[in-house]
Parts: structure tokens; sequence; C-alpha cells
């Protein structure tokens, strides 16, 4: 089985600042790890994701994550924050038919 | 190309009414995933399509759920005898398959409401 732990409900930045939101996974085998972005009343968008390749993922919108087998983590951050990266943001591990375990999700709000 | 759709967006209805929600997944995607997001429970998993194989229905919360996906396409989650603790968004993504087959799009919801 598998599962992905967000150590963070909520995370309050200003805005130039950096983002750091936390997630640790658990996994029988080599994980596919995902984070999704959930702006509010809106669908999920995939932010980046890591299959198995490079260790540090870019993803869109300034945002990278590190894969870290050894602590089973895969942190998503970005260098300066801006007023619209305020939204939900899931970490989620996939099985092996793609079934996503999501985490409880991390709010982020921007302080101006 | 067009996204994963979904309708309606919003549904409001009485308690022990039956629904049913469709998702009309990308074009060539073989793989269709139903999820429920609900504030006590989060995100979780209801059910797997792939291709023609038999679904994985491991996530669904009870017998009141079930789905089907006709020609390989167009699925449709029906809910029998709809309780309170059924509202919440119910979400569809769909996966194609293959070398670049990992990463699932998501539809924008439908909103239930079960009064």
């Amino acid at each position: 089985a598998q599962s992905v732990t967000q150590l963070d409900s909520h995370v309050s930045v200003s805005e130039g600042t950096p983002v750091l939101l936390r997630c640790n996974y658990s996994s029988s085998y080599s994980p596919s790890l995902f984070w999704y972005v959930q702006h509010p009343n809106k669908g999920l968008q995939l932010l980046l994701k890591y299959t198995s390749a490079a260790t540090l993922v870019k993803g869109i919108n300034g945002f990278e994550a590190e894969f870290k087998k050894s602590e089973t983590s895969f942190h998503l951050t970005k260098p300066s924050a801006h007023m619209s990266d305020a939204a939900e943001y899931f970490c989620v591990v996939s099985d092996r038919d793609y079934k996503l375990s999501f985490g409880a999700g991390t709010t982020v709000t921007v302080r101006a | 190309g067009a996204g994963v759709s979904q309708s309606p967006s919003n549904k409001v209805t009485e308690k022990g009414k039956d629904v049913e929600l469709r998702c009309d997944p990308i074009s060539g995607h073989t793989a269709l995933y139903w999820y429920r997001q609900s504030l006590g429970q989060g995100l979780e998993f209801l059910i797997y399509f792939q291709g023609n194989s038999a679904p994985d229905k491991s996530g669904l919360p009870s017998d009141r759920f079930s789905a089907e996906r006709t020609g390989g396409s167009v699925s449709t989650l029906t809910i029998q005898r709809t309780q309170q603790e059924d509202s919440a968004v119910y979400l569809c993504a769909s996966r194609q398959t293959g070398v670049q087959g990992d990463t699932q799009y998501f539809g924008p919801g439908t909103r239930l409401t079960v009064l």
C-alpha cells in the first residue's frame, strides 16, 4: 500500500519569499509521485511529477520538487512566491495501476 | 485539444433520490478514474476503468454506488438512494496508457449536494 503525509495543513508566506511544502510518502516499491494544485473553485492541475528519472523535478510556474529516497520525502519548493500561488496543494502517490492516493492538502496563503 | 469534461457542474438532490454523473474523458485515453473530494475525507479514489478489463471498484464506499463506461469512452457514475454524506465534489480523470501514460488529467468536477 502507498500513502502520503503532508506535514503542514496551512502555510502562509509573504510575496517574494520562498515557499516550502513538505510531503513524506510510504510505498512498497519505487513510487510515482506528483504535486497537484487546486485554485479556489477550479479543477486539479498537475504541477510536476517524479517517475524514477531525475530526482530534482521542475514543474510549471517556477515550482520544483526533490525526491529523496533515504528520507522518503518529496518536498515542493518555489524560490519566490507570487499572489497567484495562493491555492491548495496536494502531494500524491500512485500505485501500479496509477490509482492515486492524495495527501490531506496544504493551503497556501500569500501576503502582500 | 479538449480536456476532461463533466456534467452537470452542480447537482442538488433530495435524500433518497438517484443521481447520475457523467464524464467525457480526453479522446484516446483508455484509462478513466473517479474520485470524490469531501470535507471530511479529502480526496479519495472510487473506481478505475482500463480498456475492456473489469473495473477496479475497490474504492466504492457502498453498493449504492456504481459506474459504467460505454464504448471505452464516456462514463457514468450512479448513486442510488442518495444520503447527505454523499455530498461532495465528484472528480473524473483520464490517462493515456503507454510510455507517456503516467499522468491523470482531471475534469472540473460535479458538485453534488444532497438535502
